[in-house]
């Protein structure tokens, strides 16, 4: 069975800067995807960015960009110029190739603070 | 394009009470899936449907939930008798090119 681990239950940036989240996964497939997805208040989940597993270069989506380092099962997001609006819990996720089934970790609840 | 559509996007029952949420996918996606969010937690998958057939519903507790998508279209999901720890939102999603999309969700609060 995947894992997904968010270790940071909270953060807070300054409007402008950047910030970078974490998450660390377990898996024994070779193909998969992972996921980015922002929550605001509202509840609806919304795509930031993905990243298929075979693909060696990085994911990047205007200010937003992840590394992944596949060896040690890391994929980390990075927002650039942080908005007020980019307040919300981001949850990262894992696919396997096959099950397109999306497993979750636990959140990191964003505060970006003018 | 539109997106996932859901309703009602909030309802309050009291214990042991039923409950329907309905869901209508992206046009053209076979693949629907419904979710539970327990606040404070990220969504668990409660059962995966492709067109109108069942592919995983081994998180879903069959004494009380159920769910169909009879026409591999709209799906419906449906609690009977509802429970206190069955407070969540309800996500419904679904999915092309390996990539998800998800509803607005409908907030549950049984009381």
């Amino acid at each position: 069975a995947q894992t997904v681990t968010q270790s940071q239950p909270e953060m807070s940036v300054q409007e402008a800067e950047t910030v970078t989240l974490s998450c660390t996964y377990d898996t024994s497939e070779s193909n998969y995807y992972l996921f980015w997805y922002k929550q605001p208040p509202s509840r609806q989940m919304i795509l930031v960015i993905r990243q298929e597993a075979y693909k060696q270069q990085n994911a990047t989506e205007n200010r937003f960009s992840v590394n992944f380092q596949k060896a040690a099962k890391s994929f980390s997001l990075k927002i650039s110029d942080s908005q007020l609006g980019d307040t919300a819990m981001y949850f990262c996720a894992f696919s396997g190739a096959g099950s397109y089934q999306l497993t979750f970790g636990k959140g990191t609840k964003l505060s970006v603070i003018p | 394009e539109a997106g996932v559509a859901q309703s009602p996007r909030y309802k309050i029952i009291e214990k042991r009470q039923s409950v329907a949420f309905w869901c209508n996918p992206i046009s053209g996606h076979a693949t629907l899936y419904w979710y539970q969010q327990i606040l404070g937690q990220g969504p668990k998958l409660l059962i995966q449907f492709q067109n109108n057939g069942v592919v995983d519903d081994s998180q879903l507790p069959k004494d009380r939930f159920s769910a169909e998508r009879l026409k591999g279209v709209d799906s419906t999901l449906k609690i009977q008798p509802a429970k206190l720890e069955d407070s969540a939102v309800y996500l419904c999603a679904s999915s092309w090119e390996n990539t998800i999309y998800f509803g607005e969700g409908s907030w549950l609060t049984v009381v």
